[in-house]
């Protein structure tokens, strides 16, 4: 039973760049939410996918947006990349909208470096 | 606003002392909470929660944690700690009918051999 799968597993960027970080969730969830961890900080929630839609969103600026597919895989997109966008991105997935009692299953993370 | 608060950056333990892992939180109304631990270059991984009944909650690998109304705590705690405990765990969250969840800024544990 495949877990939470994030790729790729590091990447390097210079300002003013684009990324596209992609998540796969545990297999049998269908909710798809990413977070930043920046250094020696706890994960920071950026938003949530659920049926192909945004339904929650942290407070990140709209450079931050992502997509989800039929198959409940995701991806978050990054434009005009800050340093400050320097950090752990970390997928985490788990099973109905507002079942908020279940704990988040998380991927391994992208660590994105900015030069 | 709402906020969880890890007071302590780091705590050190001798192995087969017990261990506690403050915690306490800012959430409105009866918040569901989390710990999970994060191993060096991993994703978080769950230990244990708190849903409702029992203020004891018993999780993953013989850590428990204690919740506090009256405090809004939720201390992590383990009788007897081991050298392979050492990691970072945060402290986590989640409203009721709500879809963030808020973390803390996590607590390094040393457990010395």
């Amino acid at each position: 039973d495949a877990g939470v799968t994030q790729s790729p597993t590091h990447l390097i960027k210079t300002r003013g760049q684009q990324v596209t970080l992609r998540c796969s969730p545990k297999s049998g969830h269908d909710t798809v939410s990413w977070y930043q961890q920046a250094l020696g900080q706890g994960p920071q929630f950026i938003f949530q996918y659920y049926e192909e839609e945004e339904r929650q969103r942290g407070n990140f600026p709209d450079r931050f947006s992502g997509h989800q597919f039929p198959n409940y895989s995701s991806e978050l997109n990054v434009n005009a990349l800050l340093l400050g966008d320097s950090a752990l991105y970390l997928c985490a997935s788990s099973f109905g909208l507002g079942v908020s009692n279940q704990p988040q299953h998380f991927g391994d993370g992208t660590r994105l470096s900015i030069l | 606003a709402q906020s969880v608060a890890q007071p302590e950056d780091q705590v050190n333990v001798a192995e087969g002392n017990p261990l506690t892992v403050k915690c306490t939180y800012s959430v409105s109304g009866n918040p569901y909470l989390f710990w999970y631990v994060q191993y060096p270059n991993r994703g978080l991984q769950f230990l244990l929660k708190y849903i409702t009944g029992d203020n004891l909650v018993k999780g993953s690998y013989g850590f428990e944690a204690e919740f506090n109304k009256s405090q809004t705590s939720f201390h992590l705690k383990k009788p007897s700690a081991l050298v392979s405990d050492s990691a970072l765990y945060f402290c986590a969250a989640q409203n009721t009918g709500g879809f963030k969840t808020i973390f803390g800024a996590g607590t390094r544990l040393f457990v010395k051999a």
